[in-house]
């Protein structure tokens, strides 16, 4: 059971354009962190966010938890090729560093 | 990937070996916990350690794994009689308590292949 979604899997796109990445379930989580993963190297953490209804910003990078803490989503504004890489959400429902990862989104950002 | 440190890096080993995968956490992180990648497939948690106890091994398999992490010395990831299923790659990470909003910190993970 995926208890986490998220949409969409792939996202090919041209530098300069926005996009938002979704995160979705019917699970409350306590908390969600969003991960960035290159190839061949291990998730590096971008933001965790912890109360409903909370956002924060990382440069560009606009990531909002829900209300219910349900979903999540994540915003790039005028992506840059640099961008390029596997994003990751990860909820936990407890204390404790056990996370339910969703399946990814591949974002590729082309010049 | 946050001080971390993971090794090998890269593991070959042939099906009916043992194999294991060293991680020492972040100085001053007590918690340590173990997650596999498999191909085309989500990072999935293994085990969560604190120094000398297991503290939630609900995803781990049944059988061939087990995983420690002494009171000196890195946690260690055994997988014994290794399969071609096994192949993926193994991520540890630590944090230094429970709370702080969940957030661990990966190493650069280990990738096993099984031949």
């Amino acid at each position: 059971t995926q208890l986490l979604e998220q949409s969409p899997q792939f996202l090919s796109i041209q530098e300069g354009e926005n996009l938002t990445v979704y995160c979705n379930s019917s699970s409350v989580f306590s908390s969600l962190q969003w991960y960035r993963q290159e190839p061949g190297e291990g998730p590096v953490l971008l933001v965790t966010v912890v109360t409903g209804g909370e956002v924060k910003k990382l440069k560009r990078l606009t990531f909002q938890f829900g209300d219910a803490r349900k979903d999540s989503s994540l915003h790039i504004t005028a992506a840059q090729p640099g961008d390029t890489g596997l994003y990751l959400c990860a909820g936990a429902r407890n204390q404790g560093g056990k996370l339910i990862f969703g399946q990814g989104t591949e974002l590729s950002v082309k010049p | 990937n946050a001080g971390v440190m993971q090794n090998p890096r890269h593991l070959v080993r042939r099906r009916g070996q043992e194999a294991r995968l060293r991680c020492s956490p972040m100085k001053g992180h007590s918690h340590v916990y173990w997650y596999r990648q498999l191909p085309e497939e989500g990072l999935k948690f293994m085990v969560y350690l604190q120094k000398e106890n297991i503290i939630d091994e609900s995803g781990m398999p049944k059988e061939r794994f087990s995983a420690e992490f002494p009171k000196e010395g890195p946690s260690i990831l055994r997988i014994q009689q290794v399969v071609r299923g096994d192949s993926a790659a193994y991520f540890c990470a630590s944090s230094p308590r429970t709370g702080d909003g969940n957030t661990i910190y990966f190493g650069e993970g280990s990738w096993l292949t099984v031949v």
